[in-house]
């Protein structure tokens, strides 16, 4: 069964590093969603490509947060400098939608972040 | 702004019973709301998707409601087991193909 591939699993990191994350949706889903949970409370979007082109990054602090997917495929979320507050879950997610209509979106397992 | 409002207290019900769990929406009805499964250290799982024409849909021991009077869907997982212990995330379409999310809800089902 087809799955989004995220990596790395769980990253330590000092305060003001810089920090990367990658995902591989599942092959053919047009669609690719960060989303950022901190413990206890639900999954955030910080940024929605629509194959290479960025549809949503209202949320993203671009002062520090920045993301692409340049081939429309696979997608990498950087954060450079990290700070305390970064420390979370950053999931990937994606879909086969183009639509309007939101079909159900597949995640993966997640890459946790801890800054020290 | 569009809002999920799910029960931040955790549910704790004993197998064999009825779970129910409440996901309230603020503004105008969406065209679906959806629901997920996630356990700890883990991404969300998809369970169900409910639109806004639907009142009711099911799967296996799943049921999910929509009410769009009260602006408020239920979950329901009948005969519920200690393996469906873990969080449930409800989530709106909040426009172009974008989902918000709930802060979720803990089910705890002991034996």
């Amino acid at each position: 069964e087809a799955e989004v591939a995220q990596s790395p699993r769980y990253k330590i990191t000092e305060k003001s590093q810089a920090v990367a994350f990658w995902c591989d949706p599942i092959s053919g889903h047009a669609t690719l969603y960060w989303y950022r949970q901190i413990l206890g409370q639900g999954p955030e979007l910080l940024v929605q490509f629509q194959d290479e082109s960025v549809v949503d990054d209202s949320q993203l602090p671009k002062d520090r947060f920045s993301a692409e997917r340049l081939k429309g495929v696979d997608s990498t979320l950087k954060i450079q400098p990290a700070e305390l507050g970064d420390s979370a879950m950053y999931l990937c997610a994606s879909s086969p939608s183009t639509g309007k209509n939101t079909g159900e979106l597949f995640f993966g397992e997640g890459s946790r972040l801890t800054v020290l | 702004s569009q809002k999920i409002e799910q029960n931040s207290e955790a549910l704790n019900i004993q197998e064999g019973k009825t779970a129910t769990l409440t996901c309230n929406y603020t503004n105008y009805s969406p065209a679906y709301l959806q629901w997920y499964r996630q356990d700890p250290g883990r991404g969300p799982v998809f369970l169900l998707l409910i639109r806004e024409n639907e009142k009711e849909k099911r799967k296996e021991r799943l049921k999910v409601t929509f009410d769009t009077t009260l602006k408020q869907s239920l979950f329901h997982i009948t005969a519920s087991q200690p393996a469906d212990s873990a969080t449930y995330l409800c989530a709106r379409g909040g426009g172009y193909n974008k989902l918000i999310f709930g802060a979720g809800t803990r089910l705890a089902v002991h034996p």
